[in-house]
């Protein structure tokens, strides 16, 4: 069945820093990608999304770009910040589902 | 706030007994789904409604698990023998049909003694 399998954590970082947070499925045929992220204290919020291979979905100066051929679709973002700390969810969509299937989350501690 | 509200957001029970979470929806949305996290894993898929039917239920969600939708706006989840594993996050999710993007709320967090 569909899955996703994202890095493990803790990742802790300086302030400022590059972050990466690798992210790949298993799927059939197109599922739509997502990243969703999990602030203290709050509930899940979508951060970005794309649908189709090549597309690229940013929010918040993060970016993700859904490679089809690496079935990979991993968080990037070139400066974090403090308040970037939270837990990420890397999550798909199925063509023809409805339900999301979630990665196991990777928790991301910013350093000032 | 007309985003997706739960109640309670804590629920503290014995082993056996039954429990009742309540989760109201972005008005518009006609989906409403249910998600389970555990400490430490992403979400799980419970079950989802299109507005009173509901369309598919996981294999998570055993015989001791009901949810309902009566009037397609808000929906319950119901444990009945609460069991220790059944200790988690419940979460509710909203969409419009066929839409990607689902919308959480915050939660109810089960704690089975």
């Amino acid at each position: 069945g569909d899955s996703v399998t994202q890095m493990e954590g803790p990742v802790t970082l300086s302030e400022e820093a590059f972050l990466t947070i690798n992210c790949t499925y298993t799927a059939t045929g197109y599922p739509s990608l997502f990243w969703y992220v999990q602030y203290p204290g709050e509930g899940l919020q979508l951060l970005l999304k794309a649908t189709k291979a090549d597309d690229k979905g940013s929010n918040k100066g993060f970016e993700a770009t859904y490679r089809k051929e690496t079935t990979s679709f991993h968080l990037e973002k070139g400066s974090v910040q403090v308040s970037d700390s939270a837990v990420y969810f890397c999550a798909l969509r199925g063509s023809s589902a409805s339900k999301i299937i979630f990665g196991s989350g990777t928790r991301l501690s910013i350093r000032p | 706030d007309t985003g997706v509200s739960q109640n309670p957001r804590h629920k503290i029970t014995k082993r056996g007994q039954n429990v009742t979470f309540r989760c109201d929806p972005i008005s518009e949305h006609n989906r409403l789904y249910w998600y389970r996290q555990t400490l430490g894993q992403g979400p799980e898929f419970l079950t989802y409604f299109q507005n009173e039917a509901q369309l598919e239920k996981s294999r998570l969600l055993s015989d001791r698990f009901s949810a309902e939708r009566p009037k397609g706006s808000f929906s319950t989840l119901e444990i009945q023998r609460t069991e220790q594993g059944d200790s988690a996050m419940y979460l509710c999710a909203s969409s419009l049909e066929s839409a990607d993007e689902q919308f959480f709320g915050p939660g109810t967090r089960l704690t089975v003694l």
